[in-house]
């Protein structure tokens, strides 16, 4: 069965920190993706990034950088110098092949990040 | 395109009432998902279609709840009767193919219900 672990439910920060959500998954499927998604406090989910898990490079895009490693089962997500803006719950979700494009989502880790 | 579009975005009624919610997919995508948010429980999948066809109703609470995709461009979800209990943030988001790399389902805005 599918299983997604986000253990961090709250981090608080002071602007401009680095800061790491952790995320460890549950699998049978060799073939699966992973994601990551925003909600900020108005609500909506906002797509953030995907892997698949046959590709274990990491990616940067601006201050955001994704870890995934296989051999812990874990796709962790930092935001570099963080921002008032980065406030919001992140999830991090799976869906595998033998389950079609179905998410299982982690439980959220609230960040909130003060001036 | 202009996203995921779900209506109303919020709804109040009456313990009793029967609620629609409703939802248009992204043109050419073809998973549809319905899902609930709540506190004690997070994000909860529904139930899923693709190419308009119901794929797994096991996340539908109960028989009050049902969902149908008349076409490619529109689904709702139906509540009769409404419970306090229902109240939640419902989701519709949808997807392409697994099979075409990228499996991301977008979310629509929501539909914040609360019943009275």
């Amino acid at each position: 069965a599918q299983k997604v672990t986000q253990a961090q439910t709250e981090i608080s920060v002071v602007e401009k920190e680095d800061v790491t959500l952790d995320c460890v998954y549950e699998t049978r499927d060799t073939t699966y993706y992973l994601f990551w998604y925003k909600q900020p406090p108005s609500g909506e989910l906002v797509f953030l990034i995907r892997r698949n898990s046959f590709d274990e490079q990491n990616e940067i895009s601006g201050r955001y950088s994704w870890n995934f490693q296989k051999s812990t089962s874990s796709f962790n997500f930092t935001i570099t110098a963080s921002q008032v803006v980065d406030s919001a719950v992140y999830f991090c979700a799976l869906s595998e092949e033998t389950s079609g494009s179905r998410l299982t989502f982690g439980e959220g880790t609230q960040l909130t990040v003060n001036p | 395109d202009a996203g995921v579009i779900q209506s109303p975005r919020h709804e109040v009624t009456e313990m009793g009432q029967e609620v629609t919610l409703r939802c248009k997919p992204i043109s050419g995508h073809d998973y549809l998902f319905w899902y609930r948010q709540t506190m004690m429980r997070g994000l909860e999948l529904l139930i899923y279609f693709n190419n308009n066809v119901p794929i797994d109703d096991s996340g539908m609470p109960e028989d009050r709840f049902s969902a149908k995709m008349p076409n490619a461009s529109f689904s709702t979800l139906k509540i009769q009767p409404s419970e306090p209990r229902d109240s939640a943030v419902y989701f519709c988001a949808s997807s392409l193919t697994y099979g075409q790399g990228r499996p991301e389902a977008f979310f629509g805005q929501g539909t914040r219900l609360t019943v009275v």
